[in-house]
């Protein structure tokens, strides 16, 4: 069965411009969630989505924003980068929404570096 | 307001040594989730174990195990005779239906097992 995919695996991007995140579930899983991971703020959640639906949504600028298709992968954008954006991205997937009885698998991460 | 605390930040042993990574939570919610996920220089979270409210029995795979007890709010983490491959950081985490489809981390502590 394969795990959740995250690509690209890497990014470099200047302050200004806009980028696209992309992350594929495990096969059956419906729930996706995003987290943003830094040195001085440790894993802080971004946004969550099930059935194509944004469920909940972490305290982020509107410059961070996702959208999950009908296949549940998800993509998440963040535009007119800034330094601070600088992060891995990870994405989790789960077969319903976390806070139910659910496990929770993590992609191996984006990590965007913005200069 | 939910909370994971780590108070560990860096924990280094001998290989073959027996450590525990400590994990105390606070949450008003009768029903929660508690989760451990290890993280090596990959970047990847590596699921290792989910337990419920209601289920206080520990749980023991392999050289791992993990004690809960609701009565002091932890979910501490032992791991028997650390090798060199367990040298990562290790994360904390909890999650309920009344905080929606998130995980509420700890901020990490990074396990070093020198040889």
């Amino acid at each position: 069965k394969a795990g959740v995919t995250q690509t690209p695996r890497y990014l470099i991007k200047t302050r200004g411009q806009q980028v696209t995140l992309s992350c594929s579930p495990i096969s059956g899983h419906r729930s996706v969630s995003w987290y943003q991971q830094t040195p001085g703020q440790g894993l802080q959640f971004l946004f969550e989505y099930f059935s194509e639906t944004q469920r909940n949504k972490g305290n982020f600028p509107g410059r961070f924003s996702g959208r999950q298709f009908s296949n549940s992968r998800s993509e998440m954008n963040v535009s007119t980068l800034e330094l601070g954006d600088s992060a891995l991205y990870l994405c989790a997937s789960s077969f319903i929404p976390l806070g139910g009885d659910t496990e929770a698998f993590f992609g191996q991460g984006t990590r965007l570096t913005v200069v | 307001a939910q909370k994971v605390t780590q108070a560990q930040t860096e924990i280094s042993v001998v290989e073959k040594e027996d450590v525990t990574l400590d994990c105390v939570y606070e949450t008003r919610d009768t029903t929660y989730y508690l989760f451990w996920y290890k993280q090596p220089p990959s970047g990847e979270l590596v699921f290792l174990i989910r337990r419920n409210s209601f289920d206080e029995q520990n749980e023991i795979s392999g050289r791992y195990s993990w004690n809960f007890q609701k009565s002091t709010s932890s979910f501490n983490f032992t791991i028997t005779a650390s090798q060199v491959v367990d040298s990562a950081v290790y994360f904390c985490a909890l999650s309920s239906y009344n905080q929606g489809g998130k995980l509420i981390f700890g901020q990490g502590t990074e396990l070093s097992v020198k040889p």
